[in-house]
């Protein structure tokens, strides 16, 4: 059975903080995932990840495929970053099924 | 690119109706649309697969006859709540993959059955 497993489950920090999302998972994947859901609930993909690191603005993720383990990074943080961040995998060979298997997810809270 | 447009946002149903939610890929052709429902601090879980022009492979324990799938167009994935249930209240967000992007998802649904 594939888990997802993320760090922490809550976060509360101060504008300006850099802040480190953990994700670590059981199994062989094809691709990982961050994902950015709004209190409204809408999920936005931030990056799909295979190998090595990706960076998008304030935003940078990397994985570490052997130790199965990769981290969302967001420096010079904002209040507008408030949201939960959800890392999501896809199992090789899932028995044809393309799905996501999704953490729970880390509430981020950045103060003013 | 790659946007899902999922319809409606929020409905509030009595118990025994019917509800459809409706995903839209705006740009791209979804082949395969997966849907999935997510309980309040819980992961998303997936609950069918839908292809295009086939019948939808469900998950292990989601009732087939309570959640209809249909998947007639390219373009068009609908899942119908059958004679809904308070315990069917939740969150639900459908998603495609698309080639060489990654997944997108709809907005969700939040279903309350009164």
């Amino acid at each position: 059975k594939n888990e997802v497993e993320q760090s922490p489950q809550n976060l509360t920090a101060q504008e300006g903080e850099f802040i480190t999302i953990n994700c670590s998972y059981s199994v062989g994947i094809s691709a990982l995932h961050w994902l950015q859901q709004h209190p409204g609930g809408g999920i936005v993909s931030l990056f799909m990840l295979s190998s090595g690191k990706k960076k998008h603005g304030r935003l940078i993720a990397t994985i570490n495929i052997q130790e199965k383990h990769s981290s969302l990074h967001i420096t010079a943080s904002h209040p507008r970053d408030s949201a939960v961040y959800i890392c999501a995998v896809r199992p090789l060979g899932g028995g044809g099924a393309d799905g996501l298997t999704f953490g729970k997810g880390t509430h981020l809270i950045i103060q003013p | 690119g790659a946007v899902v447009s999922q319809h409606p946002s929020r409905v509030i149903c009595k118990s025994g109706t019917s509800v459809k939610i409706e995903c839209r890929s705006l740009d791209f052709q979804a082949t395969t649309m997966f849907w999935y429902r997510q309980f309040p601090k819980k992961s998303l879980m997936l609950m069918a697969t839908s292809n295009e022009g086939s019948k939808a492979t469900y998950e292990q324990g989601v009732e087939k006859d309570k959640f209809l799938i249909n998947h007639a167009s390219l373009t068009l994935s609908t899942l119908t709540v059958t004679s809904a249930h308070p315990e069917d209240s939740s969150f639900y967000i459908c998603s495609a993959r698309v080639t060489g992007y990654g997944y997108t998802f709809g907005s969700g649904t939040r279903l309350t059955v009164v």
